[in-house]
């Protein structure tokens, strides 16, 4: 089925330990993002991509990186975890001119101790 | 840049009975969209209902309608008839027009609609 697929969907890392949260999408999309979700917060932007080998900074970048080698894939990875980095993330996919808003991945919630 | 408000942290509506959920923006583009997501407790980002702002006709969507105002930057959501189902956190969110940084979505803090049966 078309759609955002993100894996894992539950994650428990240490603080320091470093991991990719994987993100794909199969609709040819242009646009890809990550959030990240915390209580009381809403949806706040780590980083996005206009297409393949373009990536920038949203507004809560530090600790995360992004690449976008091929126009599916789009990897968060956390470098160094700290327990300020534990919330729920979620990959996003959206066409250019997309009126129809974004497709979301299923999310991932991750946990650091 | 653009900011979202949404006033109400937690709503509450009875059974089959209606509800408005209020959102505020604030933006100096005269076009962009606007959208409601739900996020029921299984974690899923699903899409309620678009706005285009060159629109002036609202919006609607089976029970679910809004009320674009976009002289006031408001878009409220009404959700009639009021069923079990719709009890999740309720998301605003801005998407400029144009590409590059305007073309990802801003959102609104949520507000949690509880249903009673």
């Amino acid at each position: 089925n078309a759609g955002v697929t993100q894996t894992p969907k539950f994650q428990v890392l240490k603080t320091g330990q470093s991991m990719t949260l994987q993100c794909a999408q199969d609709m040819n999309h242009e646009y890809m993002s990550w959030y990240r979700q915390d209580p009381g917060m809403g949806l706040r932007l780590i980083h996005y991509s206009v297409g393949a080998g373009i990536t920038d900074q949203g507004e809560v970048p530090n600790g995360y990186n992004v690449s976008r080698s091929t126009t599916e894939d789009f990897p968060l990875r956390l470098l160094s975890a700290a327990p300020s980095q534990t919330s729920v993330y979620f990959c996003a996919s959206s066409y250019k001119t997309e009126v129809y808003g974004y497709t979301f991945g299923s999310g991932t919630r991750l946990t650091v101790v | 840049a653009q900011t979202v408000t949404q006033s109400q942290p937690e709503m509450s509506v009875q059974e089959a009975e209606t509800v408005t959920l209020s959102c505020t923006y604030d933006t100096s583009e005269s076009d962009y969209y606007l959208f409601w997501y739900k996020q029921p407790p299984s974690r899923q980002m699903i899409l309620v209902i678009r706005q285009e702002a060159y629109k002036q006709q609202n919006a609607t969507e089976n029970r679910f309608s809004v009320n674009f105002q976009k002289a006031a930057k408001s878009f409220s959501l009404k959700i009639s008839d009021s069923q079990l189902g719709d009890a999740a956190m309720y998301f605003c969110a801005f998407k400029g027009y144009y590409g590059g940084s305007q073309g990802n979505l801003i959102f609104g803090k949520g507000t949690k609609l509880s249903v009673k049966p």
